[in-house]
């Protein structure tokens, strides 16, 4: 079965922080790649970060960087210097070859002035 | 508009109704996908469209739920006799192609009530 797994529904960070959230995974496939999606209250999905299955560098994107450990299935993200606006739900993602998307339960974050 | 539109934004109904859902990718996206979101949780993949064909409906949970997309660009959900369970914001999501490192961009969502 192929399954997200985020095991922290709620995290706080102090501004100008760094937080990381956690994402496993479980696919058996080969070729996949993973995804960060950031969803404020306003509802709609935004793309953060990916990261192929076969990168051996770790995904970056301005603040935010994907910790990729794939012989222990994480793709954790990493956001740096937190800003107010950070605060969101995050979701991790995996697609798989043929291009079905499975999301994780969500982390909700909320940045601290 | 630049981003991928979905209508109507909400949508009340009456357990037993057909309603149906639009989506509106973005132009010159070939790849299209339907998502369900319920409260507290992650989207769940319903159905992906590659072109006008669908290529994979493997989440569609029964045969109330259906999908169009007969010319490869507007896309329409449909489902029949809706049920109270079939209350959620259903998302739409398009991709430039169907290659893996292609971000899908996403709607605002349909949120869809069944009283």
């Amino acid at each position: 079965a192929q399954k997200i797994t985020q095991t922290q529904p709620g995290m706080f960070v102090q501004e100008k922080e760094a937080v990381t959230l956690d994402c496993t995974y479980d696919t058996s496939d080969q070729s996949y790649g993973l995804f960060w999606y950031k969803q404020p209250s306003s509802g709609e999905m935004n793309f953060l970060i990916y990261q192929g299955s076969y990168d051996e560098q770790n995904a970056t994107e301005g603040r935010y960087s994907l910790n990729f450990q794939k012989a222990r299935k994480s793709a954790n993200l990493v956001i740096s210097a937190s800003q107010l606006g950070d605060s969101a739900m995050y979701f991790c993602a995996m697609r798989r070859a043929g291009n079905q998307f499975y999301f994780g339960t969500g982390t909700s974050l909320t940045v601290i002035p | 508009g630049a981003g991928v539109s979905q209508t109507p934004s909400n949508k009340v109904t009456e357990k037993g109704k057909y309603v149906e859902l639009r989506c509106d990718p973005i132009s010159g996206h070939t790849a299209l996908y339907w998502y369900r979101q319920s409260l507290g949780q992650g989207p769940e993949f319903l159905i992906y469209f590659q072109g006008t064909g669908a290529a994979d409906d493997s989440g569609l949970p029964n045969d109330r739920f259906f999908a169009v997309r007969p010319e490869g660009s507007v896309s329409t959900l449909k489902i029949q006799r809706t049920e109270r369970g079939d209350s959620a914001v259903y998302l739409c999501a398009s991709s430039l192609t169907r290659e893996s490192y292609n971000e899908q961009f996403f709607g605002p969502g349909t949120r869809l009530t069944v009283l």
